[in-house]
């Protein structure tokens, strides 16, 4: 069965810092792997698609990585603000319609 | 501007009734999407539509129903067979199938059953 965990379930961080989360995947065959940014109440948005082939894709102050191998992906939030209190979905594909979707990870920034 | 309209954002439904969902986009995508969000779950596929007159069931389709008659709308109806329809439902598009294609989400409706 494809899954896609993610870690962890929420996070509360001061404004300025910064965090790191984690998202596991067993999903085979593997086709490409996307980061979203849900706010509250709203619809995802995409911030990072990565295929096999790429390590690392920045989005500003967002950076992803991916470990094909170890089937692995970090979403990286440098100097965090107040906007980045949201909910971030690690998504999976298998190259088809059938996307694999995390049930997400809760970060609150506080000032 | 080019995007995804859904409507109603809020909707309360009594028990027994049907319910549809309306969902538009203008972004000329051939491919459109329901998915059901619970809180702690990720989202979960009900039906998806690749080409107008032709759509295919999800991983959670019992319960609802769907048509495609024009390009551009993906409506999707809740009906009284849902025993939980209590969710926020959101609807996509993609220019190609979403393995491939970028994924673009609408805002959101959120059905609550009295």
């Amino acid at each position: 069965k494809n899954q896609v965990e993610q870690s962890p379930q929420s996070l509360i961080i001061l404004e300025g810092k910064n965090c790191t989360l984690q998202c596991n995947y067993t999903v085979s065959p593997f086709s490409n792997l996307r980061w979203y940014k849900q706010d509250t109440g709203r619809g995802p948005v995409s911030l990072t698609i990565m295929t096999f082939s790429e390590n690392t894709k920045s989005n500003g102050r967002y950076t992803a990585t991916l470990d094909a191998d170890t089937k692995q992906s970090s979403l990286h939030i440098t100097a965090s603000q107040l906007s980045d209190s949201a909910s971030y979905i690690c998504v999976v594909s298998p190259n088809d319609y059938k996307l694999s979707f995390g049930a997400g990870t809760t970060v609150t920034v506080r000032a | 501007d080019g995007g995804i309209t859904q409507s109603p954002k809020y909707l309360f439904r009594k028990e027994g009734q049907n319910v549809t969902l309306s969902c538009e986009q203008n972004l000329n995508h051939d491919a459109m999407y329901w998915y059901r969000q619970d809180p702690g779950q990720g989202l979960r596929l009900i039906y998806y539509s690749q080409i107008v007159n032709d759509f295919q069931k999800g991983d959670i389709a019992e319960g609802y129903s769907v048509s495609r008659e024009k390009k551009e709308s993906f409506p999707l109806t809740v009906t009284s067979a849902q025993k939980n329809p209590t969710a926020f439902y959101l609807c996509a598009s993609s220019i190609g199938r979403t393995g491939t294609g970028e994924l673009f989400f609408g805002e959101g409706s959120r059905l609550t059953v009295l």
